[in-house]
């Protein structure tokens, strides 16, 4: 089983709907980060949080602690959003020797 | 103020053959991470190092893989004799603090996309 499991795999939306990414792990971590990746492309890092929520623009990440959870949101998708979305964590007490979670296939369609 | 540089996009390699990572940090940024991204599989932490050292190369390869970060100059990741199975996306990312700092943020390059002929 790996550490970081994300659900769904795939998700394809219209336009306009929201949507939700979810990640679980399984160690003590100390950050969580929310990645995005274009087909092609580098990795921008969206969101690093280890409590709480924080909300950038239409995306809002939370993460909950104990029940070692976080999850990604997406509100008025447009087709832009359209990308591999990654969850990865840092486990407690190390570097940012991140363990990665699969990544969610994102597609929105106009 | 620019992002984090990775050269080249794209490399192509035949087996046997040498190949050279490069990775220029964002200005003010101190710290190196390499990931490593095989084809249907997820990212994977190769190591970490600062100026002149490495601090972490736990997920390197045991064989045929190096990396530096020098004193001036990018941080290379270094893989001699490629096979095919080392054909994948080399992900580079650097951060203003050291790793242990719990808030210390990463800012991600393009990545460099080798492929093993």
């Amino acid at each position: 089983k790996n550490e970081v499991e994300q659900s769904p795999q795939n998700l394809t939306a219209q336009e306009g709907e929201f949507i939700t990414i979810n990640c679980s792990y399984s160690v003590g971590i100390s950050a969580l980060h929310w990645l995005q990746q274009h087909p092609g492309g580098g990795i921008v890092s969206l969101f690093m949080l280890s409590s709480g929520k924080k909300k950038h623009g239409r995306l809002i990440a939370t993460i909950n602690i104990q029940e070692k959870h976080s999850s990604l949101h997406i509100t008025a998708s447009h087709p832009r959003d359209s990308a591999v979305y990654i969850c990865a964590v840092r486990s407690s007490g190390a570097t940012n020797k991140l363990i990665f979670g699969t990544g969610t296939l994102l597609a929105v369609q106009p | 103020n620019a992002g984090v540089m990775q050269n080249p996009r794209h490399l192509v390699r035949r087996r046997g053959q040498e190949a050279r990572l490069r990775c220029s940090p964002m200005k003010g940024h101190s710290h190196v991470y390499w990931y490593r991204q095989l084809p249907e599989e997820g990212l994977k932490f190769m190591v970490y190092l600062q100026k002149e050292n490495i601090i972490d190369e736990s997920g390197m390869p045991k064989e045929r893989f190096s990396a530096e970060f020098p004193k001036e100059g990018p941080s290379i990741l270094r893989i001699q004799q490629v096979v095919r199975g080392d054909s994948a996306a080399y992900f580079c990312a650097s951060s203003p603090w050291p790793g242990t700092v719990y808030n210390s943020p990463l800012h991600f390059g393009n990545g460099t996309r080798l492929t093993v002929t």
